[in-house]
């Protein structure tokens, strides 16, 4: 079955440590998302890749990275410069095909990042 | 900034009892619509979405929007709520002013009691 892989689902990062998160789908979706959840603020956009060697800041970029080096993976780096990482992340795909903005995106089943 | 805002944080209902829940958005034409579902630690699954057309949608579950562009608003229901409709529910918007991505609104929890 066609869908979207993230691992680890929990996660822990000491202080000062960079840790990755895993988004790997097969949907030959084009485009790919970053999601941060926090409690009661719904989901704000991390970082997004519309095609391959090609990605943007979304709405909270700072103190995270992200590569786009093959279609099917879009892995989400938080340095440690991201004082505040505490949250569930959710990556997401879509087919580009149709008007921009209009395809609904696929989600995967999230990672719960912590600091010990 | 164009946002979408869900006025209710938590809404319970009664098993068997009827659902709506509320969206709102400021946008300055129509954008495109959608509702998610979310059961807790697991990603956001569609029920529904609209584009364009026909303004009343129906999705999965038997849930069912209606888009209402005189109040900026696209709320979701449910004749009958069952025990496993618990869950968060969250309204997103795309379109060319949101910068062709999805926002989201802040998900209303549901609660269901028996």
């Amino acid at each position: 079955d066609g869908g979207i892989t993230q691992s680890p689902k929990y996660l822990f990062r000491k202080e000062g440590q960079n840790v990755t998160l895993s988004c790997e789908q097969n949907l030959n979706h084009d485009a790919m998302y970053w999601y941060r959840q926090d409690p009661g603020q719904g989901l704000r956009l991390i970082y997004y890749s519309q095609i391959v060697n090609d990605f943007q800041k979304g709405d909270i970029a700072e103190g995270y990275s992200v590569s786009r080096e093959k279609k099917e993976s879009f892995p989400l780096t938080v340095t440690s410069a991201q004082k505040n990482p505490t949250a569930f992340y959710l990556c997401a795909s879509t087919n580009r095909r149709g008007a921009e903005g209009n395809q609904p995106q696929h989600f995967g089943d999230g990672t719960r990042l912590s600091i010990l | 900034a164009q946002s979408v805002t869900q006025p209710d944080i938590h809404i319970t209902v009664s098993e068997g009892a009827s659902l709506e829940l509320r969206c709102n958005y400021s946008y300055g034409a129509t954008p495109y619509l959608f509702w998610y579902v979310q059961s807790p630690g697991q990603g956001l699954q569609l029920l529904l979405k609209y584009f364009s057309g026909d303004t009343l949608v129906q999705g999965i579950k038997g849930f069912e929007a209606e888009f209402k562009r005189s109040q900026s608003s696209f709320n979701l229901r449910k004749p009958s709520v069952h025990w496993s409709d618990a869950a968060e529910y969250f309204c997103a918007v795309g379109g060319i002013l949101y910068g062709n991505k999805l926002v989201f609104g802040a998900g209303t929890i549901l609660r269901v009691k028996s």
